[in-house]
C-alpha cells in the first residue's frame, strides 16, 4: 500500500484560477514533507520542504500547508499560470525509512487560457 | 549554473543489452540517489551514496543492476542484461548530508529497451 495518496490523480483549471492539491500519508514517524514540481520531460524541482513543526510555507505564489496530527498536506497555488502545468508529487522523508524519500503518486494539473 | 548532469538523455537498446548510465553531481554535493519512474509505479528508489558509499541499494534488482561511485564526480547505474521491463526515465539526484538537505534531480535518461 503506498504511504503517500495524493488526490486528486489530475485537475483542470482555468488561468488565474486557484486550487488545492491533497496529500496523506501514513507513514510514521515523520521527518520532512516535501512537494515538487516536476514538468513533462524535466526531473522534479522542489517547491517546499516542512518539518513536524511548521504549519504552512510559501514559495512565491505556492503555500503548502502541514497538519501532523492528521497526517495531512496541501499545495495551493494562487493565481495559476500555464506554466503551473505539471505533474506536482508530495514527498515523505521518515526516519523509518532510514530518511528515505518515499513519493505519492503525483497530481497531474493542466492550466488552460 | 550547478546543475545534476545525466547522460544519456535517451536510449534504446535491444533486450539483452548492457546500459550504463551516467550522473555528475553538483560539485560539493556528498549524497547521490538513483530513481526510476514509470507511468505504473511513479518514483522509486533503487539506490543512494554518501561520501560516494553505497548506503542502501534495497530498490534495484542486484541479478542485474549495479551502482557505483569511482569519484565524486562520477556515479553510474548500470543494467546487465537489459529487459523490457526497465523501460522508465531513471532520475539521478544529489543533495547534502542533512535529512532536511534538498534533493536537485537530473534530467534524467529515458530507456527504452525492445
Amino acid at each position: 500500500k503506498n504511504q503517500v495518496e495524493q488526490s486528486p490523480q489530475s485537475l483542470i483549471i482555468l488561468e488565474g484560477k486557484n486550487c488545492t492539491l491533497q496529500c496523506n500519508y501514513t507513514v510514521s514517524p515523520f521527518s520532512n514533507l516535501r512537494w515538487y514540481k516536476q514538468d513533462t520531460g524535466r526531473g522534479p524541482v522542489s517547491l517546499t520542504i516542512m518539518t513536524f513543526s511548521e504549519n504552512t510555507k510559501s514559495n512565491g505564489r505556492y503555500t503548502a500547508t502541514l497538519d501532523a496530527d492528521t497526517k495531512q498536506s496541501s499545495l495551493h497555488i494562487t493565481a495559476s499560470q500555464l506554466s503551473d502545468s505539471a505533474s506536482y508529487i508530495c514527498v515523505v522523508s521518515s526516519p523509518e525509512y532510514g530518511n528515505k524519500l518515499v513519493f505519492g503518486a503525483g497530481t497531474i494539473l493542466r492550466v488552460k487560457s | 549554473d550547478a546543475r545534476v548532469t545525466q547522460t544519456p538523455r535517451h536510449k534504446v537498446t535491444e533486450m539483452g543489452q548492457e546500459v550504463t548510465m551516467r550522473c555528475q553531481p553538483i560539485l560539493g554535493h556528498n549524497t547521490v540517489f538513483w530513481y526510476r519512474q514509470t507511468m505504473m509505479q511513479g518514483l522509486e528508489l533503487l539506490a543512494y551514496f554518501r561520501n560516494r558509499a553505497p548506503l542502501d541499494d534495497s530498490g534495484m534488482p542486484k541479478d542485474r543492476f549495479s551502482a557505483e561511485m569511482p569519484d565524486a564526480t562520477l556515479a553510474t547505474l548500470k543494467i546487465q542484461p537489459s529487459e523490457p521491463r526497465d523501460s522508465a526515465v531513471y532520475f539521478c539526484a544529489s543533495g547534502g548530508d542533512s535529512d532536511f538537505s534538498e534533493a536537485f534531480f537530473g534530467q534524467g535518461t529515458r530507456l527504452t529497451v525492445v
